[in-house]
């Protein structure tokens, strides 16, 4: 499974648009990128996945360039209540649907 | 549905006891996993069934067993607990299959403290 770096932390402010991007060099051509977050106490939750361009939910977008060598999480218009660690998170999940979390990014919004 | 539940909530065992953490699911999802997490890290996969009576080692599984007799339940053993085990034990489901769901739905943890 492709190691993935993304940074330990960010701070924002609510309203801002916060974009967390993660490195995986070596993705295979079978990977996809997921994203998670995790709340304090909390399992994780699934935000987004997507395999290249562009993916966009009702939570968050997803860029993944050409060379797909890295990803952009992008939440907009943060809020106090996402502050969390996200997780990017890379793999062929198509026989075991194994994940291999690294060590996230902590996102501190403030007001 | 409940979705993922783990019980207990919380346990504190002593050096060299052994307890089972429960985990079930009500998704009628193939795959299921187990994860611990320590203060302020990621989570280390311990083992994962693709299926009832199916498992596979994830990357930590020395100290631990795991059985899959039906797909709901997917018990995990703690053997002559140490203190390295101190952590908290996430159950995780997923539908898996031909096309599976990369989305893999997390019980609320259990906090498990070895002293």
């Amino acid at each position: 499974l492709a190691k993935t770096t993304q940074p330990i932390s960010m701070d924002s402010y609510e309203g801002q648009e916060v974009n967390i991007t993660c490195s995986h060099n070596n993705i295979a051509t079978n990977d996809y990128i997921t994203w998670y977050q995790q709340f304090p106490s909390q399992g994780p939750r699934f935000i987004i996945q997507g395999y290249k361009t562009k993916v966009t939910n009702e939570v968050a977008s997803l860029f993944i360039p050409a060379d797909r060598k890295s990803s952009t999480l992008s939440l907009p218009r943060v809020s106090l209540s996402d502050t969390a660690v996200y997780y990017c998170l890379v793999g062929d999940h198509s026989n075991t649907g194994k994940l291999i979390f690294g060590q996230g990014t902590t996102l501190q919004v403030k007001p | 549905n409940a979705g993922v539940t783990q019980t207990p909530k919380f346990r504190i065992l002593k050096i060299g006891q052994s307890m089972t953490l429960q985990c079930a699911q009500d998704m009628n999802h193939n795959y299921m996993y187990w994860y611990r997490q320590d203060p302020g890290m990621g989570l280390k996969l311990i083992y994962y069934s693709v299926g009832a009576g199916i498992t596979d080692k994830g990357e930590v599984p020395n100290g631990y067993n795991v059985s899959r007799s039906t797909t709901e339940d997917f018990p995990l053993r703690l053997e002559l607990a140490a203190p390295s085990q101190t952590s908290v034990y996430f159950c995780a489901s997923s539908s898996g299959g031909a096309h599976p769901t990369y989305e893999q739905y997390f019980g609320p943890g259990t906090r498990l403290t070895v002293t």
